[in-house]
C-alpha cells in the first residue's frame, strides 16, 4: 500500500500567487515526521520544511508553510508569493523508523511570469 | 563544509560490469542512506546505516551491497549491473533520526547501464 500520495503530477501557478501542493500519508505509528523537499532541474534535493506528528502548530519556514491535518492524514505544502525560482519538482516524504524516508511521486510546479 | 559528496557524477556501465559509488560526509553524522530515483519517480531507499559497522536493507536492496567501515564513508557496490539499475543514486546523512533532523543529500550519481 502506498504510504505517501501526491495526487498532482503537475501544477501551474502565476508568479506572486500562492499555491498548495497536496500530500496524504498512511501510517499506524503514532510518532512520525513529514518532510517536503524541492528538486530543481539541476537535480539536487533541497530540504524545505518539517512537521512532527506531535507538533501542535503548523510548521512555517519563510514563504513555506505546512498545512498539517492529522485526522485527515494530510500534510499539504503552501508556497506563498510564488517566484520563478520555485519552478521545480516537490516531494513529500514521511520518516519511518531509524530515519528512513518514504517519498511520494512528486509534483512538478511551474511558475508563470 | 563539503557536506555530502558523491563520486562519480555520471557513469555508463555495460551489462554485467560492477562498480562502486562513493559517498562521504564530513558532518560526523551517524546515519547514512542510499536512495535511487527512477525517471519521474520519488526516491526509494536501497540501504541504510545507523553507524560504523551496521547496515540494513531498505525497500529495494537487490543487486546492491554496502559497507560502513568509518563514520564518514558509505560506499554502494553494484555487482553484475543490469539495465533496471539505470537510475540516479543519492546518498544522504543525518545526525539522529528523531525530531527535526533533516537528511542532507549529496548531488547524486547518474548511472546508465546499457
Amino acid at each position: 500500500a502506498q504510504k505517501i500520495t501526491q495526487t498532482q503530477p503537475g501544477m501551474f501557478v502565476q508568479e506572486k500567487e500562492a499555491v498548495t501542493l497536496d500530500c496524504t500519508y498512511d501510517t499506524s505509528d503514532p510518532s512520525y515526521g513529514l518532510f517536503w523537499y524541492k528538486q530543481p532541474s539541476s537535480g539536487e534535493m533541497i530540504f524545505l520544511i518539517y512537521q512532527g506528528s506531535y507538533d501542535q502548530q503548523n510548521a512555517t519556514e519563510g514563504r513555506y508553510s505546512l498545512n498539517f491535518q492529522k485526522a485527515r492524514k494530510s500534510a499539504n505544502l503552501v508556497i506563498s508569493a510564488s517566484q520563478l525560482g520555485d519552478s521545480a519538482m516537490y516531494f513529500c516524504a514521511m520518516r519511518e523508523g531509524e530515519g528512513k524516508l518514504i517519498f511520494g511521486q512528486g509534483t512538478e510546479l511551474s511558475v508563470k511570469p | 563544509n563539503a557536506g555530502v559528496t558523491q563520486t562519480p557524477k555520471f557513469r555508463i556501465l555495460k551489462i554485467g560490469q560492477s562498480m562502486t559509488l562513493q559517498c562521504t560526509q564530513d558532518m560526523n553524522h551517524n546515519y547514512m542512506y542510499w536512495y535511487r530515483q527512477d525517471p519521474g519517480m520519488g526516491l526509494k531507499l536501497i540501504y541504510y546505516s545507523v553507524g560504523a559497522g551496521i547496515t540494513d536493507k531498505g525497500e529495494v536492496p537487490n543487486g546492491y551491497n554496502v559497507s560502513r567501515s568509518t563514520t564518514e564513508d558509505f560506499p554502494l557496490r553494484l555487482e553484475l549491473a543490469a539495465p533496471s539499475q539505470t537510475s540516479v543514486y543519492f546518498c544522504a546523512s543525518s545526525y539522529v533520526w528523531r525530531g527535526t533532523n533533516e537528511q542532507y543529500f549529496g548531488p547524486g550519481t547518474r548511472l546508465t547501464v546499457t
